[in-house]
C-alpha cells in the first residue's frame, strides 16, 4: 500500500540553526499539507499546496519558515533560524479527494 | 486556531467495553472526519461523515453527526488493547480548497 514518506524521522538541533524536512506524497496526490503538532495537541496546518502552488499558508510563520514543492511532487519545509518553541512533530499529508494520508512525521527537538 | 473540541480529553476503560468520544465545532462544515494516532506516529484516517449524513458505520466504529448542535460522536464497540491511541476529529470547513481543522484529541487507554 502506498504511503507518505518523510525524513528525517528525528532531528535534534540547536537554536539559531537551520533545519529542513522532506516529504514525498502518495503518487498522484495533487494536494500536500504540512502540519505542526505540539505534544498533547492536535495538528495545526502550516501550509497547503495544490500541485506546485501554495493555496494556504496563513498560519506559516513566514519570517522563519519556508516551504516549497517545485515540481508538484515532493516538498521541503525549512526553518531558519530554529527557536526553542519550534520543538514539535512536523507531519506531512497528501490527498486525492477528501481523505488525508499522513506520513510518520519528523520529531524536532530544538536545544 | 482549533475549531473542534473533543470530550473527554482522556478516557480509560476495560477491554471489551465500548468507548464514546465527542466532538463539538463552531462553524459550518462540508464533512467531519475522525483520525487515530498511535503514540509518536502519524495519523490514520478512520471515517468520514458528510454534513447531510446523520450516522455512519465502519466495522466496530459508529459515528454520528448533529449539524444543528454542531457535534459528533465516535463510538468504538468491543474495545481491544490495540485501540489504545489518541483520536482526533477534524472538520472540513467550508472554505474553497479543502482544509481540515483538528481538535485537541481524546487519549483512549484500553486496559487488558
Amino acid at each position: 500500500e502506498a504511503e507518505v514518506a518523510q525524513s528525517p524521522r528525528y532531528k535534534i538541533t540547536e537554536k539559531s540553526q537551520a533545519v529542513a524536512f522532506w516529504c514525498d506524497p502518495i503518487s498522484g496526490h495533487a494536494t500536500l499539507y504540512w502540519y505542526r503538532q505540539i505534544l498533547g495537541q492536535g495538528p495545526e496546518l502550516l501550509v497547503q499546496f495544490q500541485d506546485e502552488s501554495v493555496v494556504d499558508d496563513s498560519q506559516l510563520p513566514k519570517d522563519r519558515f519556508s516551504a516549497e514543492r517545485l515540481k508538484g511532487v515532493d516538498s521541503t519545509l525549512k526553518i531558519q533560524p530554529a527557536e526553542l518553541g519550534d520543538s514539535a512533530m512536523y507531519l506531512c499529508a497528501s490527498s486525492f479527494v477528501e481523505t488525508q494520508y499522513f506520513g510518520p512525521g519528523t520529531r524536532l527537538l530544538v536545544l | 486556531s482549533q475549531q473542534g473540541e473533543e470530550d473527554p480529553q482522556a478516557l480509560s476503560i476495560q477491554e471489551g467495553e465500548n468507548a464514546t468520544m465527542n466532538c463539538s465545532y463552531k462553524t459550518s462544515i462540508n464533512n467531519l472526519q475522525w483520525y487515530r494516532q498511535n503514540s509518536g506516529r502519524g495519523l490514520v484516517h478512520l471515517i468520514l461523515i458528510r454534513s447531510n449524513e446523520r450516522e455512519k458505520h465502519s466495522g466496530r466504529l459508529r459515528v454520528t453527526l448533529d449539524t444543528s448542535k454542531k457535534s459528533s460522536s465516535l463510538l468504538i464497540t468491543a474495545s481491544r488493547a490495540a485501540d489504545t491511541a489518541s483520536y482526533f476529529c477534524a472538520t472540513d470547513i467550508m472554505q474553497g480548497a479543502q482544509k481540515l481543522v483538528f481538535g485537541q484529541g481524546t487519549r483512549l487507554t484500553i486496559n487488558p
